[in-house]
């Protein structure tokens, strides 16, 4: 059982680049969602989804795109990089029902130069 | 936003001794989390807690729900060198929407063999 994946690991883009971070779970969650991770932020929401082709804000959303086309995907987009963007992106998904364990997936380390 | 105020923000101990760190928040939750970071990993959860007042353990980990419902502790015990990582503190507010689980900005521990 591979829980969340996440790709790619590590990525460098040049600002105005755009790119796509994939997030795949095979736990059958409903819901999943993203955050970044910064030095001294700790854990900040991106966006979220609470069933296949639904989407909502988090936090932090300005710049990025999310789609959930399928139930077991959810991809993160970077239109045109900025160097604010450099983190840590952290994808994650639990269950609608049944307490709240959050399965993380083991990050993407994204620079933008 | 809401905001989770999480202390210490790191921790240097030696092997062998008790930690404790905790989470305050401005309004009452309905759940309270802790999750660990290990270096280069995503988090992983240790403790969920559901009712206020309520203490659960988990081997040499034990945490607590508050009776006020605004604040979380989390203690180990007999610290070892793999307990290394960041500890982060969650939780979740009364009819909230799955997007509003929020994260403390996690307590860095760093144990000397």
């Amino acid at each position: 059982n591979a829980g969340v994946t996440q790709t790619p690991k590590f990525r460098v883009l040049k600002t105005g680049q755009s790119m796509t971070l994939l997030c795949a779970q095979d736990m059958n969650h409903e819901y999943m969602y993203w955050y970044r991770q910064d030095p001294g932020m700790g854990l900040r929401l991106i966006h979220y989804s609470v069933g296949e082709g639904t989407t909502a804000k988090g936090e932090v959303p300005d710049g990025y795109n999310v789609s959930r086309l399928k139930k077991q995907n959810f991809l993160l987009g970077l239109e045109s990089a900025a160097p604010s963007q450099t983190s840590v992106y952290f994808c994650a998904s639990s269950p609608r029902t049944g307490g709240f364990g959050y399965t993380f997936g083991s990050g993407t380390r994204l620079t933008v130069v | 936003g809401q905001q989770l105020n999480q202390s210490p923000q790191s921790m240097f101990i030696q092997e062998g001794e008790d930690v404790s760190m905790n989470c305050t928040s401005s309004s009452i939750f309905n759940t309270w989390l802790w999750y660990k970071q290990d270096p280069g990993e995503g988090p992983v959860l240790l403790i969920a807690l559901y009712k206020a007042g309520e203490l659960t353990s988990n081997g040499r980990l034990t945490a607590q729900f508050g009776i006020t419902r605004k604040d979380s502790f989390l203690n180990i015990s007999a610290s070892i060198p793999s307990d290394v990582g960041i500890y982060f503190c969650a939780g979740r507010n009364y009819g909230g929407s799955q997007g509003n689980l929020i994260f403390g900005k996690g307590t860095k521990l760093s144990v000397k063999p």
